[in-house]
């Protein structure tokens, strides 16, 4: 059953705590994602992972920075919180890029207090 | 600046009928284009991808048409249903490689009434 999860769904954080959301996936995808979404606007690239430690940043990556250590496992954390890190957070996956199908987790929302 | 332009902002529609949904972007190079649906409060499901010149690809009671001259894609929904109730989102990717970036629209919200 392919599948990516994100934990936790939803999080509620203070300004200048730190913030972990994990994703994961069992399709054995070389590239994994990370997005925020906001109202009225399109989904937004933080990172891309194109394997084991090999990141990019994607547009919008200050105050963000990832892990991935395991294949099926990519982490985005941040480092002190921001009131305006408060957003929809949602972890993709795929076969490789370009035209590959990106397949989608259900999503974190964050909350930044 | 929005290189995605998606139409209308919002539907309402009711069940049993047809609805057209539009996207035109700015993409340039526009490698392919994939329409997305997204339920409330879940990830995004691909619906179809399209990407010749002019492309037309069928999904069921999806249909989707990509004229890359005119840089427009439309997706009707025949027939539609409770279920259909969701945020279309059509994205374009500019380039087949891993140099290539995704450019997403912000959806338009479908609601399908009794």
């Amino acid at each position: 059953d392919m599948k990516v999860t994100q934990m936790p769904r939803y999080l509620i954080k203070r300004m200048g705590e730190n913030v972990l959301l994990e994703c994961g996936q069992d399709m054995s995808h070389e590239t994994m994602y990370w997005y925020r979404q906001d109202p009225g606007l399109g989904l937004q690239l933080i990172y891309i992972s194109y394997d084991v430690d090999s990141n990019s940043e994607g547009d919008i990556p200050k105050g963000y920075r990832v892990s991935r250590k395991k294949r099926e496992h990519f982490s985005l954390i941040l480092d002190s919180a921001k009131t305006n890190q408060t957003s929809v957070y949602f972890c993709a996956s795929s076969f490789g890029t370009g035209v590959y199908e990106q397949y989608f987790g259900p999503g974190t929302r964050l909350t930044v207090l | 600046k929005t290189q995605v332009e998606q139409s209308p902002q919002s539907l309402v529609v009711r069940q049993g009928e047809n609805c057209v949904l539009q996207c035109n972007y700015s993409v340039t190079p526009d490698n392919h284009l994939r329409w997305f649906k997204q339920d409330t409060g879940k990830g995004l499901v691909s619906l179809t991808v399209l990407v010749d010149q002019k492309d037309k690809t069928s999904n069921g009671r999806y249909s989707a048409t990509l004229d890359k001259d005119a840089k427009h894609s439309t997706l009707h929904i025949t027939a539609t249903l409770l279920d259909d109730t969701a945020t279309y989102i059509c994205v374009v990717g500019d380039r087949g490689s891993a140099l290539g970036r995704l450019h997403f629209g912000a959806g338009t919200q479908l609601i399908v009434i009794p």
